[in-house]
């Protein structure tokens, strides 16, 4: 158990639809981590926050939008969702965001659009 | 931006040793990163190389050269649970933005 939790496991949704992920990092870091992961595919960085701030952003569409709340918990908000967005969305973190620390993800949330 | 490259797929037999290689490119470079994954599963850190040389940790060792943007993955004593993908991933900036290369999916073989 790396100590970063995101709800929920898995999500079945229609086309167009919006769903939100939650993920909750481990206790003490600062720095959140979103990415996705489709089928035999590699991780897609979309967005990195680091104590509230956002401070790197990836190949995130603009149908996609995240934040991280004051307790530190991100959420990823998906919307008018299409069938290419079926993935898994991990979401990692880090103590501080800085060179050396250890990322560490949490099991992930499967998302799958029909 | 950055390009990393690892090879996509790897064969091995159980016991013997295999070594997975990463090339990168990346500006604001400050470290590097071995994941392991288990298909459908999360990824687990393996190592982490911020100077040039050998890291070596059981039966894994990680090597970093950055003038050469290169570094491998040497797994020794391989089992068949060894048998996922291996990610690259490179750190960059001042608040570290990790970024994986596409993995390479290793398969032990009896």
């Amino acid at each position: 158990d790396s100590g970063v939790t995101q709800t929920p496991k898995h999500l079945i949704t229609a086309t167009g639809q919006r769903v939100t992920l939650r993920c909750s990092p481990r206790s003490g870091d600062l720095s959140v981590y979103w990415y996705q992961q489709s089928l035999d595919q590699g991780l897609q960085f979309l967005i990195q926050y680091y104590n509230g701030e956002e401070r790197a952003k990836g190949n995130i569409l603009e149908r996609f939008s995240a934040q991280q709340f004051p307790d530190l918990h991100s959420e990823l908000n998906l919307s008018s969702l299409e069938l290419g967005d079926s993935a898994l969305y991990f979401c990692a973190s880090s103590a501080y965001g800085k060179s050396g620390n250890t990322i560490y993800f949490g099991e992930g949330s499967w998302l799958t659009v029909v | 931006g950055q390009n990393i490259d690892q090879p996509t797929e790897m064969t091995a037999t159980e016991g013997a040793i295999v070594q997975i290689n990463c090339t990168y490119q990346t500006s604001g470079f400050n470290g590097l990163f071995w994941y392991q994954q288990h298909a459908g599963e999360a990824p687990t850190f393996l190592s982490y190389n911020v100077l040039d040389g050998l890291e070596e940790k059981g039966r894994f060792s990680s090597f970093l050269s950055r003038s050469k943007g290169y570094s491998y993955l040497l797994l020794k004593e391989l089992q068949m649970k060894d048998s996922a993908s291996y990610l690259c991933a490179v750190s960059s900036g001042g608040y570290q933005k990790v970024t994986f290369g596409i993995g390479t999916k290793l398969q032990v073989i009896p």
